[in-house]
């Protein structure tokens, strides 16, 4: 258990459809990342929250979006679903990344039909 | 932005045997990190590594940040041992986006009883 806690494990939903991805930090951790790995694109990152503020934005389409709650969980939304959305989204947490990296969640496997 | 490139992209070998992984990156970082994703889709982190060496058990890895190469090491490897191995460094050019990782495509390894 790396103690980054990411809910659900799976996901199954239509296309059009919406979900909400929750992911918990380590304790302690002020910071949150959502990655997306894909079959074609690889790992990317999507965004980052820090003590609930948005800190940055990478490849994220508008269709998704975060936030980072006080208790310092973070949800992605995600909207209007396509198939090319089946992914497996990870989340990401660190207290001093310059000393010692991100610890990642075991992700949740989206599939969209 | 940094490009990261691993090799080899696949890797056979027998239990028992060593390996070495290579990860090139294409500017100077202050940060890099080594996973294992195994193959139930979890991201373990290996190594935290913006230089020098590190030893955990039959792992170790060796970053030269001069040379913008890192090494992963692997001896006597277990079929356990097999996954997708991910070199990651910051995102953008000099190391400075924390949290913004880029990751290499991977090198699967498959481990052969």
């Amino acid at each position: 258990d790396s103690g980054v806690t990411q809910t659900p494990k799976h996901l199954i939903t239509a296309t059009g459809q919406r979900v909400t991805l929750r992911c918990s930090p380590r304790s302690g951790d002020l910071s949150v990342y959502w990655y997306q790995q894909s079959l074609d694109q690889g790992l990317q990152f999507l965004i980052q929250y820090y003590n609930g503020e948005e800190r940055a934005k990478g490849n994220i389409l508008e269709r998704f979006s975060a936030q980072q709650f006080p208790d310092l969980h973070s949800e992605l939304n995600l909207s209007s679903l396509e198939l090319g959305d089946s992914a497996l989204y990870f989340c990401a947490s660190s207290v001093d990344p310059a000393n010692y990296g991100y610890t990642f969640g075991s992700g949740t496997r989206l599939t969209v039909v | 932005g940094i490009q990261v490139e691993q090799s080899p992209p696949d890797l056979i070998l027998q239990e028992g045997a060593n390996s070495t992984l290579r990860c090139n990156f294409s500017d100077s970082v202050n940060n890099l990190q080594w996973f294992h994703q195994n193959p139930w889709g979890q991201l373990i982190n290996l190594f935290y590594i913006p230089s020098g060496t590190k030893q955990n058990g039959r792992l170790s890895a060796t970053t030269v940040a001069t040379e913008r190469y890192s090494l992963l090491y692997i001896s006597s490897s277990q079929t356990t041992d097999s996954g997708v191995y991910f070199c990651a460094v910051p995102w953008g050019a000099g190391g400075t986006s924390y949290g913004k990782l880029t990751f290499g495509q991977g090198t699967i390894l498959t481990v052969h009883p």
